[in-house]
């Protein structure tokens, strides 16, 4: 059975604080990573790919563990406007179907 | 303006009465999708197609249709709405169908009741 699983949250962080949370995944097949932004009621967006080294985008952070089939995302210095609900993406190459997270929800206050 | 685009946004129908929900693109993208979004649950698949003519079931496709005749079309169409069909759909498309490699552009969702 293919799956990826996040901790749905919500996760309720001051502003500027650091926040962190995992998406893991069934399949060790899986080839590609992505983390997708979906504000309340909108669509999601791609934030940003996943790639074996770990990467950064600003102030964002993505990072691939294959031995523990997890990726993980870091937001530094959060903002208000981060608040918004965080899907993890896993791709299996063999049938080029994308298998989504049901989300995090993150709730950055003032 | 590149983007995809989605009707009706949002929609109350009743059981049985067949309805058609609208997905364009204007990227020229190859590969479109349907997808159905419910609480606690991740995106789910319903049907995809890699290029004209050519369509495929996804993980959810019972009680859906599809066809793409054109390339920046992609209907979606409920022959016979049932209740457990309430919920929020997306089409997305991408630049090809390797979606290790192409990001998924997604239109505004249209939300969908069915009593």
């Amino acid at each position: 059975r293919k799956e990826v699983e996040q901790d749905p949250g919500p996760f309720n962080v001051p502003e500027g604080a650091t926040v962190a949370f995992n998406c893991t995944y069934s399949n060790s097949a899986s080839q590609s990573f992505f983390w997708y932004r979906q504000d309340c009621r909108k669509e999601p967006k791609l934030l940003m790919s996943v790639y074996s080294s770990g990467n950064e985008d600003g102030r964002f952070t993505a990072q691939l563990n294959r031995a523990s089939q997890y990726i993980s995302l870091l937001i530094r210095d959060s903002k208000l406007s981060d608040s918004a609900t965080y899907l993890c993406v896993v791709n299996e190459d063999s049938n080029y179907q994308l298998i989504w997270g049901a989300g995090t929800k993150l709730i950055i206050k003032p | 303006e590149a983007q995809v685009t989605q009707n009706p946004r949002y929609l109350i129908t009743v059981t049985g009465k067949k309805l058609t929900v609208t997905c364009s693109q204007n990227m020229n993208h190859e590969y479109m999708s349907w997808y159905r979004q419910d609480p606690g649950l991740g995106l789910r698949q319903i049907y995809y197609s890699m290029n004209v003519e050519v369509t495929d079931k996804g993980d959810v496709p019972e009680g859906y249709k599809v066809s793409r005749k054109e390339k920046r079309n992609f209907p979606l169409i409920l022959e016979s709405p049932s209740p457990n069909q309430t919920s929020l759909y997306f089409c997305a498309s991408s630049l090809t169908g390797q979606t290790n490699y192409n990001e998924q552009f997604f239109g505004p969702g249209t939300r969908l009741t069915v009593l």
